[in-house]
């Protein structure tokens, strides 16, 4: 099984700032079958980006993907007030599928 | 407009079992893997089931392989999870959501609101 590990856990940021989360794979997801999901509290899980960089329908250009093998990133280049929740990268490389332990964005 | 409805949540006791419903409309569900993913209360994101959209291929995590199958009706739109010898550690939300392949693996590019189960006596 492939681990996740999600760093920082928590992200103190004020709005307009840039936001780098990382993603580290326990080995190597293939394809770069990575995936990046925002949640905010109450709602179920958005998808935000899949293949590690290709960006889901209608999520704003400021969030970008980008990394293969074991190291993977999630950029925010603005923060936005509604961009402040909780994300989760997700490996869909092997069986079976796995999430990483999230990492919190706040406002600072 | 893709939509998942998910229910039949509840409390239940442990040892009990439960069956979780997710009704789907605006794709053409017969067409599309389909899983189920929980969320225990304040943590993180667990993959719990998958299954191909002929329903032919299931999959589980090893924390619920041989308590919870996973089962769906392709003329009725429905995905299923039926949840036997029931755990405190199964407390969570439960997410039905829709794979954006058409077999194998992915990402989740819909997700239901999720129902509750809480295994508690």
């Amino acid at each position: 099984e492939i681990v996740l590990t999600q760093s920082p856990g928590t992200l103190s940021l004020s709005p307009g700032e840039r936001a780098t989360l990382s993603c580290r794979a326990s080995q190597s997801v293939s394809s770069s079958y990575l995936t990046w999901y925002q949640q905010r509290p109450g709602q179920a899980p958005r998808l935000l980006i899949y293949g590690a960089s290709s960006r889901a329908t209608g999520i704003p250009d400021r969030f970008s993907g980008s990394g293969s093998g074991t190291d993977f990133t999630l950029t925010i280049s603005r923060l936005e007030p509604e961009d402040f929740a909780v994300y989760y990268c997700q490996q869909y490389g092997s069986s079976p599928l796995t999430f990483g332990g999230g990492t919190k964005v706040e406002i600072k | 407009e893709v939509q998942l409805l998910e229910s039949g949540g509840g409390l239940v006791q442990p040892g009990g079992s439960l069956r979780l419903s997710c009704a789907a409309s605006g794709f053409t569900f017969s067409s599309y893997v389909m899983s189920w993913v929980r969320q225990a209360p304040g943590k993180g994101l667990e993959w719990v089931s998958g299954i191909s959209s002929s329903g032919g291929s299931t999959y589980f995590a090893d924390s619920v392989k041989g308590r919870f199958t996973i089962s769906r009706d392709n003329s009725k739109n429905t995905l299923y999870l039926q949840m036997n010898s029931l755990r405190a550690e199964d407390t969570a939300v439960y997410y039905c959501a829709k794979d954006r392949w058409t077999s194998g693996h992915s990402s989740f590019d819909y997700w239901g609101q999720g129902t509750l189960v809480t295994v508690s006596s």
